[in-house]
């Protein structure tokens, strides 16, 4: 049962445009979400996040937004540069004590110049 | 300082050998993590430890044998492994006591174990 989906498991564009990623998840209890990036053979690296208390993020180039009603939460990167290309991975953490993250499928981005 | 250091790097073990993986901070993160990712997939948890002490195991086969010898320092050993144990091994730790930011892990960049 997976619980964290990014139904895209690919997306281009361009340098300079906007890279939108998508994120469902099915368990309301979530109150937590984060995104990470991945590039082939290191760990993953932490973007972003929001609380579920709020519906937008900002950080520089990139903005998450979580529509709670939609179980959907997504990732804007403006403008995408050719170094953003990468595995995208949104995460989300139930209310427990110890914070399990359940991850998304990744989202493989490739911004061309 | 965010970093997570992993040892080794990539390693390569027969299914009758005994190796361990090691992880390293020093961030005074109190809450530590294995996971397993294969490839074109998402980490998946297998331990966490939480002061020093195992909180979680996701249903781990026993070949797998994790240790947190100080808050520092995070073993994972190997036994008897199979083929389809190949994958990335990644470390992660967390600050307890973050406030906003405590929910975020923070990752090593992996081992990468062959298993022949």
């Amino acid at each position: 049962d997976q619980q964290v989906k990014q139904n895209s498991p690919s997306l281009s564009v361009q340098e300079g445009r906007i890279s939108i990623l998508n994120c469902d998840y099915t368990n309301s209890m979530f109150d937590y979400f984060l995104w990470y990036k991945k590039y082939p053979a290191e760990g993953p690296t932490f973007l972003i996040s929001i609380s579920s208390i709020k519906d937008k993020n900002e950080d520089g180039r990139f903005t998450v937004f979580l529509n709670k009603s939609a179980k959907h939460l997504s990732l804007h990167i403006v403008p995408s540069q050719p170094g953003d290309s990468a595995v995208y991975f949104c995460a989300a953490s139930p209310p427990t004590g110890f914070q399990k993250l359940v991850f998304g499928t990744g989202t493989r981005l490739l911004v061309s110049p | 300082d965010t970093e997570v250091t992993q040892t080794p790097k990539h390693l390569v073990m027969g299914m009758t050998n005994k190796k361990s993986l090691k992880c390293e901070q020093h961030m005074g993160h109190r809450a530590m993590y294995w996971y397993k990712q294969k490839a074109k997939k998402p980490p998946e948890l297998m331990f966490v430890y939480s002061y020093e002490k195992l909180s979680i195991n996701e249903s781990v086969p026993s070949r797998f044998s994790p240790e947190c010898p100080n808050s520092s320092l995070l073993n994972l050993h190997l036994h008897a492994l199979q083929p389809e144990d190949s994958a990335l091994y990644l470390c992660a730790s967390r600050d307890i006591f973050g406030g906003d930011r405590t929910y975020e892990q923070y990752f090593g960049p992996g081992t990468r174990l062959t298993v022949t």
